[in-house]
């Protein structure tokens, strides 16, 4: 059973556009959401993270969205940009556990 | 500062053998876990160590294996492989043991299993 739930499996967004990505989890025992991104060969990277005691987070471009009550969290890329093109796993850890579970992950190609 | 670094990068080998893969963490970096990333299952967890103990195990067969040396440096074996197991195995390191923190990625070892 997949603990995070990862939406969409591909996106497309043109230059300047935002590109949002959506993820779901059921345990309440999570306390810390993190997103990654992954280029090609390369190992995923920590893009933004979020503790559920707020319900937004912001740097630079990218925000993460968090609703609690509804166990759900996004990630929100403004002016996206060809090189954004990656793919972005969300995931999740329980507060005492240093293991994650990881979203099936988005392949975003932003299109110049 | 160094990243995490995998050993080897890519290797092929044959159904029934087995394969052992390194990772050396980020100086000072006590914690280290390992995945396995697959285009079907994403990104699982392996296993977890911290100061040479096994802290979490994920679900996997006892054909996955690991270790962690005092110096922080960790491997994984696995045993009599199948075609499945076939994955980018990706260890990352912590800063700190058991407190949320950031994974710090290698890029990985590719395993082909033919």
């Amino acid at each position: 059973q997949q603990q995070v739930k990862q939406s969409p499996q591909s996106l497309i967004v043109q230059k300047g556009g935002i590109s949002i990505i959506n993820c779901a989890y059921e345990n309440t025992a999570f306390d810390y959401f993190p997103w990654y991104q992954q280029f090609p060969g390369k190992g995923p990277a920590l893009l933004i993270a979020i503790r559920p005691d707020v319900s937004e987070k912001k740097e630079g471009r990218f925000t993460i969205s968090f609703n609690k009550s509804a166990k759900q969290f996004s990630l929100h890329i403004m002016d996206s940009q060809p090189g954004d093109s990656a793919t972005y796993f969300c995931a999740a850890k329980p507060y005492n556990f240093n293991k994650f579970y990881f979203g099936s992950g988005t392949k975003l190609n932003v299109k110049p | 500062k160094a990243g995490v670094t995998q050993t080897p990068r890519y290797l092929i080998k044959t159904r029934g053998q087995q394969v052992t893969l390194s990772c050396s963490p980020i100086s000072g970096h006590r914690s280290v876990s390992w995945y396995q990333q697959t285009p079907g299952q994403g990104l699982q967890f392996l296993f977890e160590y911290f100061s040479e103990t096994q802290r979490n195990k994920g679900n996997f067969p006892g054909r996955f294996s690991g270790r962690q040396f005092s110096n922080s440096r960790s491997e994984m074996n696995v045993s009599t492989l199948e075609l499945g197991d076939s994955a980018l195995y990706l260890c990352a390191s912590s800063p700190r043991g058991g407190v949320p923190g950031e994974l710090f990625f290698g890029e990985g070892s590719r395993l082909t299993v033919l």
